[in-house]
């Protein structure tokens, strides 16, 4: 079992609709969580950086953690083609002197006009 | 906000030359870069961490010698792939981490061994 799932989708919606991205991890030792965004041969972009169980929001953009569930998602509103990208969770854990980040495997999204 | 810049984007060599690609953090200190490598449709993997004055620390199968890592100062660090193959085909990115331990990611460099 990967420490980290994510639907690799591909995720197909229309422009003005909500998306919903999931992750679920199995290591209680993730502490922080991350959510980026990555266009077609260009480096990941952090959208949003959470701690503690609940929600966060930035804009359009609001991450949401369950730690007793193991659970992370993000959400987009008014989603625009401009969002087509893959996005990527992440999960942060000390190991070996380091803070390291454990990805998923990133999910698709197409925003159709 | 942070920006990572690398050098070059882009690079075509022969098989058997020595690639080196440069990371910086353009308007911070980083103490800790990363450095990944991610195929076609497929996630990023880590591949090693390197601290300023120090020696890499690379991740299990990662050869050392063939990813030659320097991190001569807190704004820059960069990879060398000694004598590239055309497995070594792939795109790699650094990061580099802020105060918070999240990292801020370079645009990547694709690397094309013939």
């Amino acid at each position: 079992q990967k420490e980290v799932e994510q639907d690799p989708g591909p995720l197909s919606v229309p422009e003005g609709a909500i998306v919903s991205l999931n992750c679920t991890y199995s290591n209680s030792a993730f502490q922080y969580f991350m959510w980026y965004r990555q266009y077609s041969r260009k480096g990941p972009e952090l959208l949003m950086y959470t701690y503690s169980s609940g929600n966060k929001e930035d804009g359009r953009f609001t991450a949401q953690v369950d730690k007793s569930s193991k659970y992370i998602s993000l959400f987009i509103r008014d989603s625009q083609p401009s969002d087509s990208a893959t996005y990527l969770c992440a999960m942060r854990m000390f190991s070996g002197g380091y803070n390291k980040l454990i990805f998923g495997a990133g999910t698709r999204l197409a925003v159709h006009p | 906000g942070a920006v990572v810049s690398q050098h070059p984007s882009r690079v075509i060599c022969k098989s058997g030359t020595s690639v080196k690609i440069e990371c910086r953090s353009l308007d911070f200190q980083a103490t800790t870069m990363f450095w990944y490598r991610q195929f076609p449709k497929q996630s990023l993997m880590l591949m090693a961490t390197s601290n300023e004055g120090s020696k890499a620390t690379y991740e299990q199968g990662v050869e050392k010698d063939k990813f030659l890592i320097n991190h001569a100062s807190l704004t820059l660090s960069t990879l060398t792939v000694t004598s590239a193959h055309p497995e070594d085909s792939s795109f790699y990115i650094c990061s580099a981490s802020g105060l918070r331990g999240e990292q801020f990611f370079g645009p990547g460099t694709r690397l094309t061994v013939l």
